[in-house]
This record gives structure tokens, sequence and C-alpha cells, in this order.
């Protein structure tokens, strides 16, 4: 069974400054993680993934995300956060990949990040 | 990206009808989609996986009888949640996998109904 950790319901950073949001994984076999993004009543818009290659994923809107195979982590990160940025983030992962992507994910509880002006 | 359409966004129901919502891949052809349902402040819950031309494979748990999905062509799947409850009151949410291109999985909007 794959599943995700994201340890902190809200987090809370100044605009400017730079966010961290947490998330570890568990699956058995090769891991595909990815990052999304939902604001209040919308669907999921993709951030990032990763596949396989380079630990460290860039994605859209300045967000990237470093994977750690030994701490089972793969973190979301952004140098300088912006008001706009204030959503709901879901790490989520799969173990299985077919026709060049991944099928039904599993998603963590969600991390609501909120940017203070 | 690709564009995934859900229909209706809102529904409002009264307790024992049933509920259709559509699934619809605009600019590509999905083989599989994936139904969620999403709790309030909770994750979303894999319901089943749906797809074209065979029955649906439904997550442990989830009643098949209950929330039917069918994936009758390659750009639209319905989930009818049949004899509602208020505690089927939830959001769903739908992906589609964009098999021919990049394989990558693109989320519909999102359906919110409310069972009175």
């Amino acid at each position: 069974a794959q599943s995700v950790a994201q340890p902190e319901d809200q987090v809370n950073v100044a605009e400017g400054n730079p966010l961290t949001v947490k998330c570890t994984y568990s699956v058995s076999g090769n891991p595909y993680l990815f990052w999304y993004v939902q604001y209040p009543n919308r669907g999921l818009q993709f951030l990032l993934k990763y596949i396989t290659g380079d630990n460290l994923v860039k994605g859209s809107y300045g967000f990237e995300a470093e994977f750690n195979k030994s701490q089972t982590s793969f973190h979301l990160k952004k140098p300088s956060a912006l008001v706009s940025d204030s959503a709901l983030y879901f790490c989520a992962v799969s173990h299985t990949w077919a026709g060049g992507g991944a099928d039904g994910l599993t998603f963590g509880k969600g991390t609501h990040l909120i940017i203070q002006p | 990206g690709a564009v995934v359409s859900q229909h209706p966004s809102r529904v409002i129901c009264k307790s024992g009808t049933s509920v259709k919502i559509e699934c619809r891949s605009l600019d590509f052809q999905a083989t599989t989609m994936f139904w969620y349902r999403q709790f309030p402040k909770k994750s979303l819950m894999l319901m089943a996986t749906s797809n074209e031309g065979s029955k649906a494979t439904y997550e442990q748990g989830v009643e098949k009888d209950k929330f039917l999905i069918n994936h009758a062509s390659l750009t639209l799947s319905t989930l009818t949640v049949t004899s509602a409850h208020p505690e089927d009151s939830s959001f769903y949410i739908c992906s589609a996998k964009d098999f021919a291109n990049t394989g990558e999985l693109f989320f519909g909007e999102g359906s919110r109904l409310t069972v009175l």
C-alpha cells in the first residue's frame, strides 16, 4: 500500500520569505511524486512531478521540490512567497507508471499555505 | 495543458433522488479516468478507476451500486450517485489520463453535491 503524509495542516509565511511545505511518502517500488494546488471550490492544478532523474524538480509559478530517497521526502519549496500563493497544497504518490503517466494517485491530507502581506 | 470539464459544478438534490455528474476531456481522448471524493478539510479519496468500454474498478469500501460509473466514450465518464442521502454530500473531482501524449493526469474543476 502507498501513503503520503503532510505533517502540517497549515503553514504561515510572510510575503517575500521562503516557504516549505513538507511531504513524506511510503510506497513499494519506485515512487512517482506530484504536487498539486487547489483554490477554494476548484479542482486541482498541477505544479510539478518527480519521475526519475534530477532530484530537484522545478515546476509552475516558481515552485520547486526536492526528492530525497533516503528520507522518503518530497518537500515543496519556493524562494520568495507571494500572497497569491495562499491555497491548499496536496502531495500525491503513485507506484505505477503506465502509458507514460501515473494511475490513480494517493493524496496527502493537504496543507493550507497562508502568505501574510 | 489539456482541459477536463465537469458538469454540473454545483447540484442540490432531495434525499432519495439520483444525480449524474459528467466528466469530459475536451481536447484529448482519455481511455482512463479517475473519480475522487473530497470531504471538507480532508484529502481526496480515490473512489474508482473508469476505463472506456469496460467496467469501472472500485476502491475498497466504495459501494459500486451506490456510485455508478459509466465510461461510454473516449471523452466522457459519468458518475451517478443513486438514491442520494445527506452523507453523500461532498465535492467530487474527476481526472483524465492523456494516454496518447504525455500520460499526464488532468483534473476537472470538481462538482459540489448537496443532498437535502
